[in-house]
């Protein structure tokens, strides 16, 4: 299976903070990464696709980048709703992977 | 809009059997596959199986293999996870999620509320 390591697992930061998180694959998976989000008691909320395609209706403070086994999501400027908790996937190979996820508090 | 509404978890002893059910709505069901996933208490995600769009095609992760089956119904848009041998540590919230693909599941996007599923005796 493919291993997908996000770190850091926690981060505090303040509103109007660039924030990134960082996925590392333990293979080659191209570009076939995801970035979703999710709040407390919700459902996640696919935000990324692909590794750098942002998903319809997702503000434009939200990006990421990437390829291979190295990939990187960024909040450019952090706003009150977007703490929460983070995960990428991949879906090169199956079976499907996820990272343990980041959790974004407020400082 | 689509929607998707799952339903079917409660508590079950360890050895049982659920059967969880999802409805969509809002999109041509057919033509997307469809997608479990779990996540046990302060837990990650777990990605558990998935299902083509005409259903001639299934996937699971190797901790379910066996021991669950998905399964839908086009013709009532609904997909259905039957889970068998329920243990401990398949306690958690199973999401259903559309997928964006018809036969190979890619990203998932959106999910249902979730369905809570506990196993215990």
């Amino acid at each position: 299976d493919i291993q997908m390591t996000q770190s850091p697992s926690s981060l505090s930061a303040s509103v109007g903070d660039r924030v990134t998180i960082t996925c590392q694959a333990s293979q080659d998976i191209s570009n076939y990464l995801n970035w979703y989000q999710q709040k407390p008691g919700k459902a996640p909320k696919l935000l990324i696709y692909d590794a750098s395609n942002l998903e319809t209706g997702v503000p434009s403070r939200f990006s990421g980048s990437g390829s291979g086994t190295d990939f990187t999501f960024t909040i450019s400027s952090l706003q009150p709703e977007d703490f929460a908790t983070y995960y990428c996937q991949q879906y090169d190979i199956l079976p499907i992977t996820f990272g343990q996820g980041t959790r974004l508090e407020i400082k | 809009e689509v929607q998707l509404e799952e339903s079917g978890g409660g508590v079950v002893q360890p050895g049982g059997s659920l059967r969880l059910s999802c409805a969509a709505s809002g999109f041509t069901f057919a033509s997307f596959a469809m997608t479990w996933v779990r996540q046990a208490p302060g837990k990650g995600l777990e990605w558990v199986s998935s299902i083509s769009g005409s259903d001639d095609i299934t996937y699971y992760a190797d901790s379910v293999k066996g021991r669950f089956t998905i399964s839908r119904d086009n013709s009532k848009n609904m997909v259905y996870l039957q889970m068998n041998s329920l243990r401990a540590e398949d306690t958690a919230t199973y999401y259903c999620a559309k997928d964006t693909n018809v036969i190979v599941p890619n990203w998932f996007d959106p999910w249902g509320q979730g369905t809570q599923v506990t196993v215990s005796s």
